[in-house]
């Protein structure tokens, strides 16, 4: 167990619609990354947030979007949903220490089917 | 940019054989590389990691993995495999951009063990 909780674990929409998951990060880290695993693209890094404030973005597309809260708590917002967008969605967390250098934790992942 | 290349997709080996998984990065300057595991169903579980100084890194669960900056390698190795090895394992390179740091994977190796 990383420390880092998902929710939900498993989620079933249709094209079109929006979906929140929701990532709570080891306690006392205050970074917080989104990944998505899929078949075709494998693992790619989507956003990274530091302290409530965005940090790095990387192949998040403009219908989805994130954000942390004070509570470092972070939500990753996807709408206008496709198929190609069901996929496993990982939230890690680090202490943000170094983010260089930091180990990011994982949590278990949201599966998400899109049909 | 920095990049990492699996180029083994499965990997097969009995139970009690020994194992070296590849894992070829794209760097000019040293790299910060990683080792993941993934467990069917699980998150992702950092093995080890290496920044600087001793080539050969020891992880959790018997693996080690050792840096050779001639051959752009950072391979993960283990004398003798536990049928509990069975997993996907990933290969991960800090990526340093304008906009932060993220983690790069590669492609992932599913690793089979036979009786």
């Amino acid at each position: 167990d990383s420390g880092v909780t998902q929710t939900p674990k498993h989620l079933i929409t249709a094209t079109g619609q929006r979906v929140t998951l929701r990532c709570s990060p080891r306690s006392g880290d205050l970074s917080v990354y989104w990944y998505q695993q899929s078949l075709d693209q494998g693992l790619q890094f989507l956003i990274q947030y530091y302290n409530g404030e965005e940090r790095a973005k990387g192949n998040i597309l403009e219908r989805f979007s994130a954000q942390q809260f004070p509570d470092l708590h972070s939500e990753l917002n996807l709408s206008s949903l496709e198929l190609g967008d069901s996929a496993l969605y990982f939230c890690a967390s680090s202490p943000g220490t170094s983010d260089s250098t930091d180990t990011q934790y994982f949590g278990p992942g949201t599966r998400l089917t899109v049909l | 940019a920095q990049s990492v290349t699996q180029p083994d997709i499965h990997i097969t080996v009995s139970e009690g054989a020994s194992l070296e998984l590849r894992c070829n990065y794209s760097y000019g300057a040293t790299p910060y590389l990683f080792w993941y595991v993934q467990s069917p169903g699980q998150g992702l579980q950092l093995l080890l990691k290496y920044f600087s100084g001793d080539t050969l890194v020891q992880g959790i669960k018997g693996f080690e993995a050792e840096f050779k900056r001639s051959q752009s390698s950072f391979n993960l190795r283990k004398p003798s495999v536990h049928w509990s090895d069975a997993a996907e394992y990933f290969c991960a390179v800090v990526r340093i951009s304008n906009s932060g740091y993220a983690l790069n994977f590669g492609k992932g190796t599913s690793l089979l063990v036979t009786p």
